[in-house]
């Protein structure tokens, strides 16, 4: 089965600075790797996703991960942080359809403080 | 484009009362639906998911059910609430038979069981 870790509940970081958060994951088939994001009180929107081919991910917001097979790792960075960008982050893994579905599973969650 | 409508936005409820979660995609057919509980401080947990009209699939043994009556319409239900079930609920969707499909996910329902 699937699993995902994403190593730290809450990360701070001041306005302008790298963000890193960090995930995991864990699975005996060639996952596809997801990063979301949430804002309060809202659903998860698609911040970037990893299938296959290139490595390195970019996605909206000037976000970015990388996936490293070696470490089973893909970990979401930003150059420089925004206050726009707090908000809790989640990696999910899945690894294709089962049943016509795709059930995604989520690690449970970074959340990310800006500090003026 | 695909829109995905969740309501009531919030709902406090009795031990013991019935619930009824609605969820509606608009914009596409015949989508894959889905719902997950996200219950404080933890992540989401997949509690149901359907890939046709009547079709259900259950993740988590509890007291919740889910149905599907129509193409785009998913409906999350219990008979008796318990206190455990309060969390936030999210319905999403994405295509059938696209396995890198990313989900989209409706804005929620915060359901706290007093």
């Amino acid at each position: 089965a699937q699993s995902v870790t994403q190593l730290g509940s809450h990360v701070s970081v001041s306005e302008g600075a790298l963000v890193l958060l960090r995930c995991n994951y864990s699975s005996s088939v060639p996952p596809y790797l997801f990063w979301y994001v949430q804002y309060p009180n809202q659903g998860l929107q698609l911040l970037l996703k990893y299938t296959t081919g290139a490595t390195l991910v970019k996605g909206i917001n000037g976000f970015e991960a990388e996936f490293k097979k070696s470490e089973t790792s893909f970990h979401l960075t930003k150059p420089s942080a925004h206050m726009s960008d707090a908000a809790e982050y989640f990696c999910a893994v899945t690894t294709g359809e089962i049943q016509g579905a795709q059930k995604l599973v989520f690690g449970q969650g970074t959340r990310l403080t800006i500090n003026p | 484009s695909q829109t995905i409508h969740q309501w009531p936005a919030t709902l406090v409820q009795p031990v013991g009362s019935p619930l009824s979660l609605e969820c509606t995609v608009e914009g596409t057919s015949n989508p894959n639906l889905y719902w997950y509980r996200q219950a404080a401080g933890r992540g989401l947990q997949l509690l149901f998911y359907s890939i046709g009209i009547g079709q259900i699939s259950s993740e988590v043994p509890q007291n919740l059910s889910a149905s599907r009556p129509q193409d785009r319409q998913f409906i999350l239900s219990s008979k008796k609430l318990l206190l455990s079930d309060s969390g936030f609920y999210l319905c999403a969707w994405n295509k059938v038979s696209s396995y890198n499909s990313p989900l989209h996910f409706g804005n929620g329902t915060r359901l706290t069981v007093t």
